[in-house]
């Protein structure tokens, strides 16, 4: 079955600066990546997501990268602000049928105003 | 859109008795249905998937006869914590996606904090 690692476990970084968290997946069939927020004691929302198809997908402060190649998937985020602070899961599946969801362990973020 | 209700959001129930927790896909059908529950800090882990009409497929190390799941309509899956014990105290959460996945991901339910005292 597929595996994903997520690093770092814990990231603090300075109000304004940019944060990286990085993923990798197991499964080569995996084709779809989608990254998750959650703070503490709600539900995960989904802030990006990336295809296979795509190297590179941009959403205001938000992009996330893939190499297919190298099975490995990146989040980063610019200009971090304090409502930024929260727990960042990434996920890889295969799209469409009843493909289960494997997250990655989670990256506890600070910003620290 | 991809709206997913999850209840109740918290729960204390003795031990022994049964937890019933309700998730529902509110302006879409869910097709599937993914349960997991999560530990202080930690990931989810994914506990079940359920198809409309059909066995929920469990994962490896869940107890099937104690967590009971249905999914009887495209709208609605439930999650049955039998014969409850202080260890099975956790946050359950719901995810579903159906006809919109491909727009929406895989939209989860607000969680189920279930306290056994």
């Amino acid at each position: 079955g597929e595996n994903v690692e997520q690093h770092p476990s814990t990231l603090s970084v300075q109000e304004g600066d940019s944060a990286v968290i990085k993923c990798t997946y197991s499964d080569s069939a995996s084709n779809y990546f989608p990254w998750y927020k959650q703070e503490l004691g709600k539900r995960p929302q989904l802030i990006i997501d990336i295809r296979s198809n795509v190297g590179e997908k941009k959403d205001q402060r938000i992009a996330v990268t893939l190499n297919k190649t190298a099975k490995h998937f990146s989040l980063h985020i610019t200009e971090t602000q304090p409502e930024d602070s929260a727990v960042y899961f990434c996920a890889a599946t295969i799209s469409g049928g009843y493909q289960k969801v494997t997250f990655g362990t989670g990256t506890k973020l600070q910003v620290i105003p | 859109g991809a709206v997913v209700s999850q209840h109740p959001s918290r729960v204390i129930c003795k031990s022994g008795t049964s937890v019933k927790i309700e998730c529902r896909s509110l302006d879409f059908q869910a097709t599937t249905m993914f349960w997991y529950r999560q530990f202080p800090k930690k990931s989810l882990m994914l506990m079940a998937t359920s198809n409309e009409g059909s066995k929920a497929t469990y994962e490896q190390g869940v107890e099937k006869d104690k967590f009971l799941i249905n999914h009887a309509s495209l709208t609605l899956s439930t999650l049955t914590v039998t014969s409850a014990h202080p260890e099975d105290s956790s946050f359950y959460i719901c995810s579903a996606r159906g006809d919109r996945a491909l727009l929406y991901g895989y939209t989860f339910g607000s969680g189920t904090r279930l306290t056994v005292v």
